[in-house]
């Protein structure tokens, strides 16, 4: 079975600090990654993707994250974060020849002034 | 505009009481899916679908129907409503990777559904 974890619930950072917010899976065939942000009472919507190619994958808002396959990874930065950037992330995953998706607990960033 | 929208936003309702909340797209999407999300749980997938009258479970069905009979439709249905399926629903449509899995979801703006 697949699982994704973040193991941090909640992640408080000063505004212009560097963040890191991980995400690890369980996998035992390849799979797509995602990153999905969601802003206090909206919906999901997608901050970057992992299918194949480069293994560093970045968002037009400064977010960056690294697919890991050794240390099955792909942790979320940014270098600095502003406090627009408050809201709830969740790493997310679907096998490959799958149709399941299965999201993380997620984590919410609380950016401080 | 490209959406995926859900009704009602806001549902209290009764236990036992029948209830169907609709969830529409209109980017012609081949896969659409159900999440619930709960606090401290993230979401959970609820069914999916990978085109019409093709459905599946996902991790937490039990409960939940779910039909496809139009590419653009995939409602919700809860025959017999209990306080335990109190919780924020989410619809969302995805293009599928042509023999490889899902790509990126769109999501529509929730459902509140409260059970008494």
């Amino acid at each position: 079975a697949q699982s994704v974890t973040q193991l941090d619930s909640q992640v408080p950072v000063f505004e212009e600090a560097p963040v890191e917010l991980r995400c690890n899976y369980s996998s035992s065939v390849s799979v797509y990654l995602f990153w999905y942000v969601q802003y206090p009472n909206q919906g999901l919507q997608l901050l970057l993707k992992y299918l194949s190619g480069s293994t560093l994958v970045e968002s037009i808002n400064g977010f960056e994250a690294e697919f890991n396959k050794s240390q099955t990874s792909f942790h979320l930065r940014k270098p600095s974060v502003h406090i627009s950037d408050t809201a709830e992330y969740f790493c997310a995953l679907t096998p490959r020849g799958t149709y399941k998706y299965i999201f993380g607990t997620g984590t919410r960033l609380k950016v401080l002034a | 505009e490209a959406q995926v929208t859900q009704n009602p936003r806001y549902l209290i309702t009764v236990t036992g009481k029948k209830l169907t909340v609709t969830c529409s797209q209109n980017m012609n999407h081949e896969y659409m899916s159900w999440y619930r999300q709960d606090p401290g749980l993230g979401l959970r997938q609820i069914y999916y679908s990978m085109n019409v009258e093709v459905t599946d479970k996902g991790d937490v069905p039990e409960g939940y129907k779910v039909s496809r009979k139009e590419k653009r439709n995939f409602p919700l249905i809860l025959e017999s409503p209990s306080p335990n399926q109190t919780s924020l629903y989410f619809c969302a449509s995805s293009p599928v990777i042509l023999l490889a899995g899902v790509d990126e979801q769109f999501f529509g703006p929730g459902t509140r559904l409260t059970v008494l």
